[in-house]
């Protein structure tokens, strides 16, 4: 089974603080995404990575950032957080992008940021 | 601009009654439609892939088909622990590296 791993299931921090959110696949993935999920507006993309140290920007991207480093590891960083980024953070995985395969999900990042 | 729309946004049943859940979608090309279902507070968690029109997919209670504009959810007899919130998505040809659309999600909740 595929498994993705998140590294805090909750999580609070101050206006200003720096964020960093871990994520981590057993499965020899190449592509790693980050979404965060709110009431009404779904799952939004915020970055995507194909390859170690790739990176492309998603949908939602600013306020933050990426770095991905070994294959199995994708990090997503608030260089200052702001309270309007308080949500459900996902991180999900996928083998590849030839044939069309799914993304799995971690378990998610519940932040508050006070 | 693609879009999908579930509906409905919540669904109460019955045990044992059976229902459809909805995922329309407007694409430029579709390249696959994506079924999750989510648990309060977890992740999605993967249900089925479908690619072109007809197909057709089983899991257990549920069967997924896909139509040139819309994605059927049907559940058969289902049961309490089939309560959750049903996501669609669908990745477009023209998008690159995977990006999916996702819908706002249908919460079912079954009632014993």
């Amino acid at each position: 089974d595929v498994k993705v791993t998140q590294s805090s299931r909750y999580l609070v921090k101050r206006t200003g603080e720096k964020v960093f959110l871990e994520c981590v696949q057993d499965m020899d993935h190449e592509n790693m995404f980050w979404y965060r999920q709110d009431p009404g507006l779904g799952l939004r993309l915020i970055y995507f990575s194909y390859d170690v140290k790739m990176k492309e920007k998603g949908d939602i991207p600013e306020g933050y950032s990426v770095s991905r480093e070994k294959k199995e590891r994708f990090s997503l960083i608030l260089e200052s957080a702001s309270t309007n980024q308080t949500s459900m953070y996902l991180c999900a995985s996928s083998l590849g992008f030839q044939p069309l395969y799914e993304q799995y999900f971690g378990p998610g990042t519940r932040l508050t940021v006070t | 601009e693609d879009q999908v729309t579930q509906s409905p946004e919540a669904l109460r049943l019955q045990e044992g009654e059976s229902s459809s859940l909805n995922c329309s979608y407007t694409v430029s090309g579709l390249r696959g439609l994506f079924w999750y279902r989510q648990d309060p507070g977890k992740g999605p968690e993967f249900l089925f892939t479908l690619y072109s029109a007809g197909e057709e997919k089983e899991k257990e209670r549920l069967k997924a088909t896909l139509t040139k504009k819309e994605s059927f959810l049907h559940i058969t007899a289902p049961k309490p622990e089939d309560s959750a919130t049903y996501l669609c998505a669908v990745q477009a040809k023209a998008q690159g590296a995977q990006k999916l659309v996702f819908g706002q999600g249908t919460r079912l909740t079954i009632n014993p």
